[in-house]
């Protein structure tokens, strides 16, 4: 069963404009994992946010958590249009990482 | 490192053969995760390996799907008899920390399909 449910499901933008994903979850976790994955291919790991973290910066990312809202948000700034891709949030509890359905990001040149 | 390494790539089967996908995780990583992705089920985590030990299965669907890690640096996940329901992309990631505290490097995936 998906723990995290990713929204919106399909986001469409146009280049330099910022894209916002948000995700919630529905029972305690140890961390909570944004992935990307480009069509066809594996996922690729992008943050880790640990349950005791509110706010964390990778370059253009930024990744909120909300442990109270049990949510997080993945921000990319200045988007690309190599940023075009599906993007997951994944908790981290006990042995289980359990991924959301994912966003698909469409990033218009 | 290359990598985690799925093979094969792609899979054509019919309906009641047997089907094995193939793993090798990143050298000196010591957990290993099985997923199977579909559009309807999105990621699915079937199985997960520490230290050669298999800790979680309860992701496997049925008693038609077993997977094995004889070695650290080897895992296979085996389909006996295979359905057409069965059909997905399946994913090895082997992570170098225990269970869920550290990321998860995921292989290019097996894109099975049974006819």
């Amino acid at each position: 069963s998906q723990q995290g449910e990713e929204d919106p499901q399909a986001l469409s933008i146009q280049e330099g404009e910022n894209a916002t994903m948000n995700c919630s979850y529905k029972t305690s976790i140890n961390n909570l994992q944004w992935y990307r994955q480009n069509s066809g291919r594996g996922l690729v790991h992008l943050i880790l946010i640990r349950s005791n973290e509110r706010e964390k910066h990778s370059g253009r990312l930024r990744v909120t958590l909300d442990t109270s809202k049990k949510s997080s948000s993945l921000l990319i700034t200045a988007s690309r249009a190599a940023d075009t891709a599906s993007y997951f949030c994944a908790t981290g509890a006990g042995n289980m990482l359990t991924f959301g359905g994912g966003t698909r990001l469409m990033v218009k040149p | 490192d290359a990598g985690v390494i799925q093979s094969p790539r792609h899979e054509v089967t019919e309906m009641g053969q047997e089907v094995t996908l193939r793993c090798k995780p990143i050298s000196g990583h010591n957990s290993l995760f099985w997923y199977r992705q579909t559009m309807m089920r999105g990621l699915e985590l079937l199985i997960y390996f520490n230290n050669n030990v298999p800790i979680d299965d309860s992701g496997m669907p049925e008693d038609r799907f077993s997977a094995k890690m004889p070695n650290a640096s080897f895992s296979t996940l085996k389909i006996q008899p295979s359905e057409p329901r069965d059909s997905a992309v399946y994913f090895c990631a082997s992570s170098g920390g225990t269970g869920t505290w550290a990321e998860a490097f995921f292989g290019q995936g097996t894109r099975l399909t049974v006819v």
